[in-house]
């Protein structure tokens, strides 16, 4: 196990609807990144939070947000739902240093269906 | 731009053959790291291992074997013996070396392995 952990496990939404995940960072991890993965694709990358502040994004919309805490963990939030958004949403945390690669630990996944 | 293919989208096999999944990736940076990662039926992403762009030597774990050849941008991973337990979906991924930069996977290759 990787010490990431992620809630709830599972969801089912309406079209039009919020929702929000959350993620619990490793121990002494400072970074969050969150990456989608639609049924049959392999995981994309949505955005990253260091220090509280997105510090990348990826390809999503603006309905697509996320928060970081003091503690590191993380939220994942989307807006309007829309059917297209249904899939296996995986964060991971790491630890950002300087001139470094930063090995990305994954949690377990929420899976969102959204009807 | 970086991209990842895995061009098997599923394999199967008998218990005790030898299996190789397939990746060929793409980037332009001159430094970067390569991943294999399993993805079992409960969604948690798995490590598998970690190569370096400057590191081409194969690399063998237990049954498990990486071949490496920057000359043809392909890291291919191959199963030896292969036992049920390994039926998941397998991904490549990509990323530059240094920086903050996401994973970029490939759509991944599910293998069945049959008893």
């Amino acid at each position: 196990e990787t010490g990431v952990t992620q809630s709830p496990t599972h969801l089912i939404k309406t079209r039009g609807q919020q929702v929000t995940l959350r993620c619990s960072s490793q121990s002494g991890h400072n970074t969050v990144s969150w990456y989608q993965q639609a049924l049959g694709q392999g995981p994309q990358f949505i955005f990253q939070y260091y220090r509280e502040e997105e510090n990348g994004r990826g390809n999503f919309p603006p309905r697509f947000s996320g928060l970081q805490f003091p503690n590191y963990s993380s939220e994942l939030n989307v807006n309007a739902l829309e059917l297209d958004d249904s899939a296996l949403y995986l964060c991971a945390s790491s630890l950002l240093q300087a001139g470094g690669y930063n090995e990305q630990f994954f949690g377990p996944g929420t899976r969102l269906t959204v009807l | 731009a970086q991209k990842v293919t895995q061009a098997q989208t599923e394999i199967s096999v008998v218990e005790k053959e030898d299996v190789t999944l397939d990746c060929v990736y793409e980037t332009r940076d001159t430094t970067y790291y390569l991943f294999w990662y399993k993805q079992p039926p409960s969604g948690e992403l798995v490590f598998l291992i970690r190569r370096n762009s400057f590191d081409e030597q194969n690399e063998i774990s237990g049954r498990y074997s990486w071949n490496f050849q920057k000359s043809t941008s392909s890291f291919n991973f191959t199963i030896t013996a292969s036992q049920v337990v390994d039926s998941a979906v397998y991904f490549c991924a990509l990323t530059p070396r240094v920086g903050n930069t996401p994973l970029v996977f490939g759509k991944g290759t599910r293998l069945s392995v049959i008893a």
